[in-house]
């Protein structure tokens, strides 16, 4: 049974340039969350969603990050036209309706913006 | 503003010794509080958690204290090892709606032989 897997684990993105991150939840898992973390620095909520939806996006910053969840496939956390201030480290969480309040992580992906 | 206070931000301990870690929070709607264990490169694991009805949990080596009054809680880990030398955080959510962790800023922890 395969954990929360995430990719890439490493990107690298001139400024101005675009970064997909993929996050595919555990088997049976419909909630998706990210995260970000900054270095020295805890994670930081970035959006909620189920299949198809977005439930929460309180933490997204409001132009150029945009996520989705489609029915198939995995969830996509885009950055457009990377800043340098873009660079951290992203993870994405999962967990099913039945899992009570535990959430796994992926090994994250770390992003560096040169 | 900072919801969840965590210190100290690094902590060396003795193999053997005790290591204790406190966290603070400021939102009284919370009332689930994890703690996370995270090694470089790796994503955060669960390691423990607790609601606000208990005062202490243990598990292992591994102890949450829970004071609901002074909205504090606090790691304890008995008998440190070296292997137990992570980052720890502190977080804490609230049931119901998108139930989002909120973290505390972590705490390196390094165990010496």
């Amino acid at each position: 049974n395969a954990g929360v897997m995430q990719n890439p684990r490493h990107l690298v993105r001139r400024r101005g340039q675009e970064a997909r991150l993929r996050c595919s939840p555990m088997k049976g898992h419909s909630h998706v969350y990210w995260y970000r973390q900054l270095p020295e620095e805890g994670l930081k909520f970035m959006v909620y969603l189920q299949k198809e939806n977005i439930i929460d996006e309180s933490g997204m910053p409001k132009e150029r990050f945009s996520a989705e969840f489609p029915k198939e496939g995995p969830s996509i956390l885009r950055i457009q036209q990377v800043v340098r201030g873009d660079s951290a480290a992203y993870f994405c969480a999962s967990r099913n309706e039945l899992g009570g309040l535990r959430a796994f992580f992926g090994q994250g992906t770390r992003l560096t913006v040169v | 503003q900072q919801q969840v206070k965590q210190s100290p931000q690094s902590l060396i301990v003795q193999k053997g010794g005790i290591s204790i870690i406190n966290c603070a929070y400021e939102n009284t709607a919370f009332d689930y509080f994890p703690w996370y264990q995270q090694f470089p490169g790796k994503g955060p694991a669960l390691l423990i958690a607790i609601r606000p009805d208990v005062s202490e949990k243990k598990e292992g080596r591994f102890t949450i204290s829970f004071n609901k009054s002074a909205k504090q809680f606090s790691l304890h880990i008995m008998d440190s090892q070296p292997g137990d030398s992570a980052t720890y955080f502190c977080a804490a959510l609230t049931q119901g709606g998108s139930e989002k962790l909120v973290f505390g800023k972590g705490t390196k922890l390094t165990v010496n032989p």
